[in-house]
């Protein structure tokens, strides 16, 4: 399958932004996606972004993508601590299935 | 809440036992997806079936097997366990199977997991 890659921790003040990078190796895909992974929760989709869009804004998020070197970033602003959670990348494969990242902790210190 | 319910939300067992995973889809979605979280693997795809057919396999072992049945729910059969299995086992499902384009009929709705221990 493909390869989804994310560092793995990030530790952020409330207040301030996150930003958290992800790359994958399909340049078919057709959409790319953000989760959000709470303790004891399931998967929660924030955003996504069609492949053919270089960014997406979404209230604090902005989804920016980088075809040419298959980047795909988050940046949440105005951290809060209900943003503490691990964050997920995916892209969609044939059949909808996903590809995840290893996803990436942010911890939001008040 | 998603709207997709899995039970149990933990498992204990032992290694070479045989364990059922149960899924219960959002209602009116037809696509249910497997997926296993686990520390050294990540998140995988395991298998999706759409209305009650296999719709598409990802890693699963020849140990694991699933079905979806006439109302839609879905079982994730687990045997011959080893202490490798031990992972989180999320159900998804979605309206469509991905072959009608649009986000929201595509979307994933992720249930809150099913904890196996293998002991």
């Amino acid at each position: 399958g493909e390869d989804v890659e994310q560092s793995l921790f990030l530790s952020v003040r409330e207040g301030d932004s996150s930003v958290i990078n992800c790359t994958y190796t399909d340049s078919s895909s057709t959409y790319l996606y953000w989760y959000k992974q709470e303790p004891g929760a399931g998967l929660q989709l924030l955003t996504y972004i069609f492949s053919n869009m270089d960014m997406k804004q979404d209230q604090r998020l902005t989804v920016l993508l980088n075809k040419k070197d298959k980047h795909l970033s988050l940046r949440i602003a105005d951290t809060q601590t209900g943003d503490s959670a691990i964050y997920f990348c995916a892209e969609k494969e044939g059949n909808n299935r996903l590809a995840f990242g290893k996803g990436n902790q942010v911890v939001v210190i008040p | 809440d998603s709207g997709v319910t899995q039970t149990p939300k933990h498992l204990i067992t032992a290694t070479g036992q045989r364990v059922t995973l149960r899924c219960s889809p959002r209602s009116g979605d037809l696509s249910v997806y497997w997926y296993q979280q686990s520390l050294d693997q990540g998140l995988q795809f395991l298998i999706q079936y759409y209305n009650g057919e296999e719709r598409a396999k990802g890693n699963i072992l020849e140990r694991f097997s699933a079905q979806q049945f006439p109302d839609l729910h879905s079982e994730l059969n687990l045997s011959s366990l080893e202490l490798g299995d031990s992972a989180l086992y999320f159900c998804a499902s979605s309206v469509g199977a991905g072959g009608t384009p649009g986000v929201s009929y595509n979307e994933q709705f992720f249930g809150p997991g099913t904890r196996l221990t293998v002991l």
